[in-house]
């Protein structure tokens, strides 16, 4: 049963440049995670963001999460080579995670 | 760090072979799952486990069986192998169902001819 939605499903960007990646979701959650994957590998986690919370940080990571609009975004500043990756988000309540289809992202040297 | 392991990274296997593909993880952790990934279709849940001994079905189950004999440990099944169960599958697991995040392996690439 899909609950987020990633947007947009590829991206390009030249290196050095900001990344924004987007997810929308239909129902009521607890929090909201995002993960990145290597290609051919599993996921990583990043960071978690509760509902009651608005943003959050980590490293050359930000996190907003608006529950009034049911949407969240992951901002990569800076990007990097190594940034290329698919990212995820997964939607959490009670004590179910539900994952997107991922936005394929490309940093380009 | 956590660390979840997947025995196989790639695996060859033929219609109507049993297969089995074995998670372990070496966290202490209660809950593990089993996921399918697809291109264009995300991650699929398969079956999950939030003890030793339990199991649960999750989204498509349909073709699959699982067992967790002990702890560390959790085994998807494959009783008879068809070609549209070729895909990469995912192992993960989490502390407990207090905890949100989930630590995954590197992920069985399962090619079935």
């Amino acid at each position: 049963s899909q609950q987020g939605e990633e947007d947009p499903q590829a991206l390009s960007i030249q290196e050095g440049e900001n990344a924004t990646m987007n997810c929308s979701y239909k129902t009521s959650i607890n929090n909201l995670q995002w993960y990145r994957q290597n290609s051919g590998r599993g996921l990583v986690h990043l960071i978690l963001i509760r509902s009651n919370e608005r943003e959050k940080h980590s490293g050359r990571l930000r996190v907003t999460l608006d529950t009034s609009k049911k949407s969240s975004s992951l901002l990569i500043t800076a990007s990097r080579a190594a940034d290329t990756a698919s990212y995820f988000c997964a939607t959490g309540r009670d004590d179910k995670i539900i994952f997107g289809k991922g936005t394929r992202l490309h940093i380009l040297p | 760090d956590v660390k979840v392991t997947q025995s196989s990274r790639y695996l060859v296997k033929r219609t109507g072979e049993k297969v089995f593909l074995e998670c372990v993880q070496d966290m202490d952790h209660e809950n593990m799952f089993w996921y399918r990934q697809d291109p264009g279709l995300g991650l699929r849940l398969i079956y999950f486990s939030y003890d030793v001994k339990m199991k649960e079905k999750g989204d498509i189950p349909e073709g699959y069986s699982v067992s967790r004999e002990k702890k560390e440990r959790f085994s998807l099944i494959l009783e008879s192998a068809s070609t549209n169960q070729t895909s990469m599958y995912l192992c993960a697991s989490r502390r407990d169902s207090f905890r949100e995040t989930q630590y995954f392996g590197p992920g069985t690439r399962l090619l079935v001819l």
